[in-house]
């Protein structure tokens, strides 16, 4: 079951500290996506990369930073400056930026105490 | 504002029975549209998308700019159709918005 890998499925922090999501495709797409999915929310975007080296700001991309050196991998990591972090993050990815299709990993649910 | 509506959080309906998932967007453009599903403990994935006009498991969804929706339909509910249903509507800014979702439930 290739295609995008989330890890690790459960995380628990403590406030305060700062936590990164790992989110892999060998799907050899260029657009990756971080979304948060709240009850009665839906997804919304966090960030968002269009190629290697570039990213852009979602929605929410206060608290969170994201990097994108190699196409393969977009982390994400949750900053003590994110109000309220405990959440289900789902990370993405499309052939090319403004594919509609996109293809989603299977979430890393995080708890911050 | 581009933004999509769900109208309904949870729609409840018995097996063999007609389903619809409400969906309404707002968006200036050429809207592109599609339902995603997500079923339990398993992941987000594509249901179907309005450009191909196709039917998926049965649901079909039709466009209607004049009304500005993308409803979702299925003449006859199954219990493996019990799942989260989400709109999505891409933005020519290569973002893809979601609505808050509906979730189904299909009694036996």
């Amino acid at each position: 079951d290739g295609g995008i890998t989330q890890s690790p499925k459960y995380l628990f922090r403590k406030e305060g500290q700062n936590v990164t999501l790992s989110c892999e495709q060998n799907l050899n797409h260029d657009a990756m996506y971080w979304y948060r999915q709240d009850p009665g929310q839906g997804l919304r975007l966090i960030y968002y990369s269009q190629i290697v080296n570039d990213f852009q700001k979602g929605d929410i991309a206060e608290g969170y930073s994201v990097s994108r050196e190699k196409k393969e991998s977009f982390p994400l990591t949750v900053t003590s400056a994110q109000k309220n972090p405990t959440a289900f993050y789902l990370c993405a990815s499309s052939i090319a930026a403004g594919a509609g299709e996109q293809y989603f990993g299977p979430g890393t649910r995080l708890t911050v105490t | 504002a581009q933004r999509v509506t769900q109208p309904e959080k949870l729609l409840s309906v018995f097996k063999g029975a007609p389903v619809e998932l409400k969906c309404n967007y707002s968006y200036s453009g050429s809207p592109e549209l599609f339902w995603y599903v997500q079923y339990s403990r398993q992941r987000l994935q594509l249901l179907l998308r309005h450009i191909s006009r196709e039917s998926i498991k049965g649901f079909t969804a039709d466009l209607n700019k004049g009304e500005t929706s993308f409803h979702l339909k299925k003449p006859f509910a199954q219990e493996e159709d019990s799942a989260m249903y989400y709109c999505a509507l891409k933005t020519s800014y290569d973002k893809v918005i979601f609505g808050p979702g509906t979730s189904l439930s299909v009694i036996p």
